[in-house]
């Protein structure tokens, strides 16, 4: 099946920098999104983005479908920023569901 | 509001017990799905169900069960056979079109004793 790879898998920031999430998968797909787990255990979807570049605040995601990877861009960040960042892809070869990433876990401190 | 509530939040058990958590959505969803999260590590797909009264494998399905006899409900049987069933718990659901993202529900914390 297809593979999900998140770099880095661990990330601490000082409050206020800028911070880039890499997600590489192993085929092509129709459906990529991104996620943030936050200190509590509950998933928010962040962006679904399987090509193209899309922004929502301080938060932006592009995807090259093409060369299969994923960026998630963090601006300016905040303390709730903290957390883990799953990236999640369904393949084009079948009706299947998403496949996770094993995440980045994000510390911003103040 | 809209959305998916999964209960009880944190459940203790004696081993050997089976256990079912309870999953609900009014979200008109018809994919639902569980998976389980251990300590440091990603999510991993137990169980989904894409429409009423049809349900399939994940890639850990072993030592659970599930049924889906109403759109809203996905209820996860943890059985004595599971061998560490000790994890975070976490429902989704999504809607059929290809577009359509990912909702969770809060999840559940199962302590086997």
């Amino acid at each position: 099946g297809i593979q999900v790879e998140q770099s880095p898998p661990d990330l601490i920031l000082q409050e206020g920098a800028n911070s880039t999430l890499r997600c590489n998968f192993s085929d092509s797909v129709n459906n990529l999104q991104w996620f943030h787990q936050n200190p509590w255990g509950q998933l928010i979807n962040l962006f679904y983005i399987p090509s193209g570049t899309k922004q929502n605040g301080r938060l932006s995601a592009t995807t090259v479908a093409t060369e299969r990877y994923s960026l998630l861009y963090i601006s300016s960040s905040q303390t709730t920023d903290s957390g883990v960042y799953f990236c999640a892809v369904e393949s084009w070869s079948g009706n299947t569901p998403l496949v996770f990433g094993k995440g980045t876990r994000l510390s911003v401190i103040a | 509001d809209g959305g998916i509530t999964q209960s009880p939040k944190y459940l203790f058990r004696k081993e050997g017990q089976n256990v079912t958590l309870s999953c609900e959505q009014n979200l008109n969803h018809d994919a639902m799905y569980w998976y389980r999260q251990d300590p440091g590590q990603g999510l991993r797909l137990i169980y989904y169900s894409q429409i009423v009264n049809d349900f399939q494998k994940g890639d850990i399905a072993e030592g659970y069960s599930v049924s889906r006899e109403k759109k809203e409900s996905f209820p996860l049987t943890v059985t004595s056979a599971q061998k560490n069933p000790t994890a975070f718990y976490l429902c989704a659901s999504t809607g059929q079109e290809s577009t359509d993202t990912q909702y969770f529900g809060p999840g559940t914390r199962l302590t086997v004793l």
